[in-house]
């Protein structure tokens, strides 16, 4: 299916214990972003990367690590979780910067609890 | 650096009515993308809206449309004959229209629509 599709929906996961999310996109966009969702705090970047091998840190990005060795692949890694990173995580595309074309398309979102 | 604000956490209309979603924002970028995205209670999140700075008219996309006020740097979204489907968390964000930026989201307002 086209898309971009995240992977698992649902995770609960110890405190210490790594952990990694997957992101896939079929529209070889250049961009990708993974963004943490909270009550109060709305949507925060975590990292992006605007190509493959290509990334950068955005608001918050202590704790995660990220990889992106195929344009289609974003996978994000929490080393060692912690109950502060118990969030929705989303994964977004998008085709460019500039314009209309920075619209970004999310993944069904992850919901991460560390206990 | 960037920042979006939106000021109402939550919001209440009767069916039929319109209502205005507030959004501002703070740049020193000239040219940069104004968006509005919903997320219903399933947690997706939809793209609503997109208004270039340079766009000289307001953006409209059936009953959605965005009052954009640059002097002011606002970036309102009205939606006209409110639905119960409407009942949403609706996020304003910006994109700076440049290589390697990425969306940032303000912190979400919550739209109840009631019969």
């Amino acid at each position: 299916d086209a898309g971009i599709t995240q992977s698992p929906r649902y995770k609960i996961t110890e405190t210490g214990r790594q952990v990694t999310l997957m992101c896939h996109q079929t529209w070889s966009h250049s961009y990708m972003f993974w963004y943490r969702q909270d009550l109060g705090h709305g949507l925060r970047l975590i990292y992006y990367s605007a190509a493959a091998d290509i990334t950068d840190k955005g608001e918050v990005p202590d704790g995660y690590v990220v990889s992106r060795s195929k344009t289609e692949n974003f996978p994000l890694t929490l080393e060692s979780a912690t109950r502060s990173q118990t969030s929705v995580y989303f994964c977004a595309s998008s085709e460019s910067s500039g314009g209309a074309n920075t619209e970004a398309f999310f993944g069904q979102g992850t919901r991460l609890t560390v206990v | 650096a960037q920042k979006i604000t939106q000021t109402q956490p939550g919001m209440f209309v009767q069916e039929k009515e319109a209502v205005t979603l507030d959004c501002t924002y703070d740049t020193s970028d000239q040219s940069y993308g104004l968006f509005w995205y919903k997320q219903p209670s399933s947690g997706e999140m939809i793209f609503l809206i997109y208004q270039g700075s340079y766009d000289e008219q307001n953006a409209t996309e059936g009953r959605y449309s965005l009052n954009f006020q640059k002097a002011r740097k606002s970036a309102n979204l009205v939606i006209s004959a409110s639905q119960l489907g409407d009942s949403a968390m609706y996020f304003c964000a910006m994109g700076a229209n440049q290589a390697g930026t990425a969306l940032i989201f303000g912190k979400g307002t919550t739209l109840s629509v009631s019969s």
